[in-house]
């Protein structure tokens, strides 16, 4: 079945660093991809997805590419701020299908002034 | 974003308790999730439902008893839970349950502690 590996944390960056967070999948057909960030104290909500190969999901400046190739859905921002620290989950669904999205760990970012 | 709403955000129940989780979204939409969140693990779907009708049930323990009214109205109600059922239960909606649009929106969970 499909299966999401999202780099371990925590991850702790200064204020405008750039970040990087690593997504690979495994999956069958054509999944949708997505990125959700967790808030201290707040459910998800979704940051940015993509639904084919070599599609960009942005969004609050930051960006993720669908990678067929490479299976991955990296996530990256180029300066990241204090108000970015959260828990950021790479997610995969089943093709043409989002019951059933497949979840990484999640990576815990912290952003220090 | 109150587009989806939980209460209570914080519950503290013996294992001999009897309570009810609720939640609520304001985006029309026609399907409904609970999932359990536990540290150091995956986000774990729990149930699914459209229109009204339960189309999923992932393994869950019968102690954990899903109701949907209506499309607007998910309940959790639990009865004589075990401490390791203490997690953040989130409940999310989209619109609907095919497509790679139905982007799934949630509440800010019900943080559950069972002693």
């Amino acid at each position: 079945g499909n299966s999401v590996t999202q780099m371990e944390g925590p991850v702790t960056l200064s204020e405008e660093a750039f970040l990087t967070i690593n997504c690979t999948y495994t999956a069958t057909g054509y999944p949708s991809l997505f990125w959700y960030v967790q808030y201290p104290g707040e459910g998800l909500q979704l940051l940015l997805k993509a639904t084919k190969a070599d599609d960009k999901g942005s969004n609050k400046g930051f960006e993720a590419t669908y990678r067929k190739e490479t299976t991955s859905f990296h996530l990256e921002k180029g300066s990241v701020q204090v108000s970015d620290s959260a828990v950021y989950f790479c997610a995969v669904s089943n093709a043409g299908n989002n019951r059933k999205l497949i979840w990484g760990l999640g990576t815990s970012l912290a952003v220090n002034p | 974003e109150t587009g989806v709403t939980q209460t209570p955000r914080h519950l503290v129940m013996g294992m001999t308790n009897k309570k009810s989780l609720k939640c609520e979204q304001h985006l029309g939409h026609n399907a409904m999730y609970w999932y359990k969140q536990s540290a150091k693990k995956p986000l774990e779907l729990m149930f699914v439902y459209s229109l009204e009708e339960r189309v999923e049930n992932n393994s869950v323990p019968s102690r954990f008893s899903p109701e949907c009214p209506n499309s607007s109205h998910l309940f959790l109600h639990l009865h004589t839970l075990q401490p390791e059922d203490s997690a953040l239960y989130l409940c999310a909606s989209s619109r609907g349950l095919s497509g790679t649009t139905d982007t799934q929106y949630f509440g800010p969970g019900t943080r559950l502690t069972v002693l």
